[in-house]
């Protein structure tokens, strides 16, 4: 069982450098959402998507975007990469956003210098 | 200022204890979701509660959700080394969840 797959699981990135965060999952769930994690604040929303073709804004959207083409896939992609966007992300999904279970995938710690 | 207020921030114990955290906001939530997140790891569900008063059980872990839907607990009994972690608690805002910063707990053998 895959669940929610991200890549890279570490990565680390020069100031104003670009990259790509993946997220896939293989359950056939609608909603798949993007968070940051920082000691003492807890998961934060970035993106979301409640389907494919569907993407909005979280509580901390800038400087990242997101697409979702496919069902399984939710890329969050970071622009310009600064210092205060060292963290870890997670990603995860949900068969729907009526359905608040949510699954995680194990995170992508990023640390820009 | 945080939706959802997790306390305490941190708890340190030893195997055996009982304990409580707790999950509170000024908001009504339809549900609300308690996670434990391990080291490294991304966070695992471990109960969703639905109805004001709601109690369950999972082994040694009882969550209740207050009666006004604005509250909840999580009371472990004979707390053990595996009970180590951070442990979160979630609900729904809108179209998507919001989540507590956690309590971070910490069993000693």
């Amino acid at each position: 069982n895959a669940g929610v797959t991200q890549t890279p699981k570490f990565q680390v990135l020069k100031t104003g450098q670009s990259m790509t965060l993946q997220c896939a999952q293989d359950m056939n769930h609608e909603y798949m959402s993007w968070y940051r994690q920082d000691p003492g604040m807890g998961l934060r929303l970035i993106h979301y998507s409640v389907g494919a073709g569907i993407t909005d804004q979280g509580e901390v959207p800038n400087g990242y975007n997101v697409s979702r083409s496919t069902t399984e896939d939710f890329p969050l992609r970071l622009l310009s990469a600064a210092p205060s966007q060292t963290s870890v992300y997670f990603c995860a999904s949900s068969r729907s956003y009526r359905v608040p279970e949510a699954f995680f995938g194990q995170g992508t710690r990023l640390t820009v210098v | 200022t945080q939706l959802l207020e997790q306390s305490p921030q941190f708890l340190s114990i030893q195997e055996g204890e009982n304990l409580t955290v707790y999950c509170n906001s000024s908001s009504v939530f339809s549900s609300l979701q308690w996670y434990r997140q391990e080291p490294g790891e991304g966070p695992v569900l471990l109960v969703t509660v639905v109805t004001g008063g709601e109690v369950k059980k999972l082994k040694r872990l009882t969550f209740q959700f207050g009666d006004a839907r604005k509250d909840s607990s999580l009371h472990i009994t004979a707390a053990q080394p595996g009970d180590t972690g951070l442990y979160l608690c979630a609900g729904e805002h809108g179209q998507n969840f919001v989540f507590g910063p956690g309590t971070r707990l910490s069993v000693l053998p």
